[in-house]
């Protein structure tokens, strides 16, 4: 049973670049979440998308987006890269919105270096 | 808004030694709490919950109750082993809500 992969695991930019990073959630699960998590810091929410829209959003700009497709999987777009935006993003997965008796499974992370 | 505050790392014990990790939450409503382990170059993986007061969430060796008149979820493993070695994340889920927030993670390091 496949837990939640993302894709690629490391990703160098430059500033101003745009960047796309893919994940795979869990095997049964239909909502994605994605968090940001800076180099010695906890993740930081960033959205979470479900029946294909976004249902939750975190602190972060407009220049982050992301989109579901119907196979659950997502995408998260960053566009004009800033060096602040260097961190690990995690996708998680879960069942349902509503259950927070439901944990989050986590992928590895895609390390992001922005040059 | 929801928070969680971890106690600060690094925390370095030697094997069989009891640990113990604080966190305390600010948060309306009934959470559920989560502790966190992140191995190096890896995601994060669930290491237990609770998702009522009273509750004690175990795993592994580890334990935390979940402390609602002291607003508090402290992990404790009786005895320490080397591979233990990671970062732990507190965190809290509000109620009806996917969203999680964590705490800034305090890095063990367990010594032979």
């Amino acid at each position: 049973d496949a837990g939640v992969t993302q894709s690629p695991t490391h990703l160098i930019k430059t500033r101003g670049q745009q960047v796309t990073l893919r994940c795979s959630p869990k095997s049964g699960h239909d909502t994605v979440s994605w968090y940001q998590q800076a180099l010695g810091q906890g993740p930081q929410f960033i959205f979470q998308y479900y029946e294909e829209e976004e249902r939750q959003r975190g602190n972060f700009p407009d220049r982050f987006s992301g989109h579901q497709f119907p196979n659950y999987s997502s995408e998260l777009n960053v566009n004009a890269l800033l060096l602040g935006d260097s961190a690990l993003y995690l996708c998680a997965s879960s069942s349902g919105t509503g259950d927070s008796n439901q944990p989050q499974h986590f992928g590895d992370g895609t390390r992001l270096s922005i040059l | 808004g929801d928070s969680v505050t971890q106690m600060e790392g690094p925390v370095t014990l030697s094997e069989e030694a009891f640990l113990t990790i604080n966190c305390t939450y600010t948060a309306t409503g009934y959470p559920s709490l989560f502790w966190y382990v992140q191995y190096p170059g890896e995601g994060l993986q669930l290491l237990l919950k609770a998702t009522k007061a009273d509750d004690k969430g175990s795993n592994k060796g580890f334990e935390a109750t979940y402390r609602k008149e002291t607003t508090s979820f402290h992990l404790e493993k009786g005895s320490v082993q080397v591979s233990d070695s990671a970062v732990y994340f507190c965190a809290l889920r509000p109620g009806g809500y996917q969203k999680v927030t964590f705490g800034t993670g305090t890095k063990l390091q367990v010594i032979p």
